[in-house]
């Protein structure tokens, strides 16, 4: 089952914070995080394990509620290079065969 | 390293034709992975592979075929494209091991595949 993200889609002016959220109906092992700009590879952000925790770097962080079954990732003060479509990638038994959701496309204007 | 490269960057093909799409990686990881990408949508694995040898389905694999006979290769076969495969193709790879389920999936820069 493919994880939900949400919203679909979001525009901030640069400064802003964004939250994108990450929703399974079955329980998790991990999440992986990944931004894609148009017509590139998507690019790895961050993993997060089951067990709660909370990562980040610079000014993009995010969380994993193992419990529910959610993943949200931060972006704060954004800027105008976090344009793009971002990701999750839900892996439900450490095996890596991850399911990718619906992704964010996210627009940060001037 | 190069990384996860794929050939060629671009295709299009007519109904009915064949091609193999190139995927090759010198990270020496033994997991390899095939996925689709529609317009505006996310990506959907078509098939993985976790070592040389060994090849699964993934969520959409009909009218796909792979083959895995190198750690380092992975080519994905058309056989009687249709439109329905106009799309992007990214291949992928990652190390294996209970040591590095930290780590993630690398991709390549993708294929783009038209069929007329």
């Amino acid at each position: 089952q493919q994880p939900v993200q949400s919203p679909q889609a979001v525009i901030l002016r640069e400064g802003e914070d964004a939250v994108i959220n990450c929703s399974s109906s079955k329980a998790l092992y991990s999440v992986h995080w990944y931004r894609q700009k148009h017509g590139e590879a998507p690019v790895f952000l961050m993993i997060l394990l089951k067990g709660g925790e909370q990562k980040g770097h610079d000014k993009i962080s995010a969380s994993f509620n193992e419990k529910k079954q959610q993943s949200s990732l931060y972006l704060t003060a954004s800027q105008l290079s976090y344009s793009g479509t971002y990701f999750c990638g839900t892996d439900r038994s450490g095996n890596e065969k991850l399911t990718f959701g619906t992704g964010t496309r996210l627009t940060i204007i001037p | 390293n190069a990384g996860v490269t794929q050939t060629p960057k671009f295709r299009i093909l007519k109904i009915g034709q064949s091609m193999t799409l190139q995927c090759t990686q010198d990270m020496n990881h033994n997991y390899m992975y095939w996925y689709r990408q529609d317009p505006g949508m996310g990506l959907k694995l078509i098939y993985y592979s976790v070592g040389a040898g060994i090849t699964d389905k993934g969520e959409v694999p009909n009218g796909y075929n792979v083959s895995r006979s190198t750690t380092e290769d992975f080519p994905l076969r058309l056989e009687l494209a249709a439109p329905s495969q106009t799309s992007v193709y990214f291949c992928a790879s990652r190390r294996s091991g209970t040591a590095v389920r930290t780590d993630t999936q690398y991709f390549g820069p993708g294929t783009r595949l038209t069929v007329l």
